[in-house]
């Protein structure tokens, strides 16, 4: 059972906006930066949006990320078939003095 | 170009001992906080433990406190992962992420290596 919670699956087709979200408490997303990973089949994970929602150089801007209150959200838009990956939200946690991450979503496009 | 190379991954017995380590390459690995995060098979990622780029700030999860140990060798460009009394669920593939310490980029898992898989099994 993860901390921060996510959709175990989302889907959409090409050109579509999809969203995922990611749940979290006032000890995590609520107090602490909302961070997002995107883990392509087979490879290691890749930094997607850093402090809600900062983009490293590099990553497209159809990525974007948003926080509200205690949940962080990544929206993905013009959704290419390249897209299709497991998507993980982290944050801080301050009360288990540690990083803690959303269980995952597995992202299909269509 | 970034390079984080980890090593050290294999078959090991429950209660036994395993030394993770991390080659880094390509940057200024003294100016970098380093974390572990791992992932069993099939599963989702959790993070394991963190080191400033000093050596002075260390945490762990609660899953190894006590048995898992991080440092690191600025001289040696390298991180290091002790881990002791190993069981079953430890099994995972074993990534080191890179975290900037600069204060608009701090918490942020910038880089990765392309982990090493440990599986304890009997």
């Amino acid at each position: 059972q993860s901390v921060l919670t996510q959709p175990p699956s989302a889907s959409g087709t090409p050109g579509q906006r999809v969203t995922i979200s990611c749940s979290g408490s006032s000890s995590n997303i609520g107090n602490n930066y909302g961070y997002w990973y995107q883990q392509l089949p087979g490879t290691a994970p890749k930094l997607l949006v850093y402090r809600n929602n900062q983009r490293p150089s590099g990553v497209p801007d159809r990525f974007s990320g948003s926080k509200s209150g205690t949940s962080a959200s990544l929206a993905i838009s013009g959704l290419r078939s390249e897209d299709e990956a497991d998507y993980y939200c982290a944050a801080w946690d301050d009360s288990l003095r540690g990083w803690v991450f959303g269980g995952g979503t597995k992202l299909t496009v269509l | 170009e970034v390079q984080l190379v980890e090593s050290g991954g294999g078959l090991v017995q429950p209660g036994g001992s395993l030394r993770l380590s991390c080659a880094a390459s390509g940057f200024t690995f003294s100016s970098y906080s380093m974390n572990w995060v791992r992932q069993a098979p099939g599963k989702g990622l959790e993070w394991v433990s963190y080191i400033s780029s000093s050596g002075s700030t260390i945490f762990y999860a609660d899953s190894v406190k006590g048995r898992f140990t991080i440092s690191r060798d600025n001289a040696k460009n390298s991180l290091y992962l002790q881990m002791n009394s190993l069981r079953d669920e430890d099994t995972a593939v074993y990534y080191c992420a890179r975290e900037p310490e600069t204060p608009t980029q701090r918490g942020a898992f910038d880089f990765w290596g392309q982990g090493t898989m440990v599986t304890v099994s009997s």
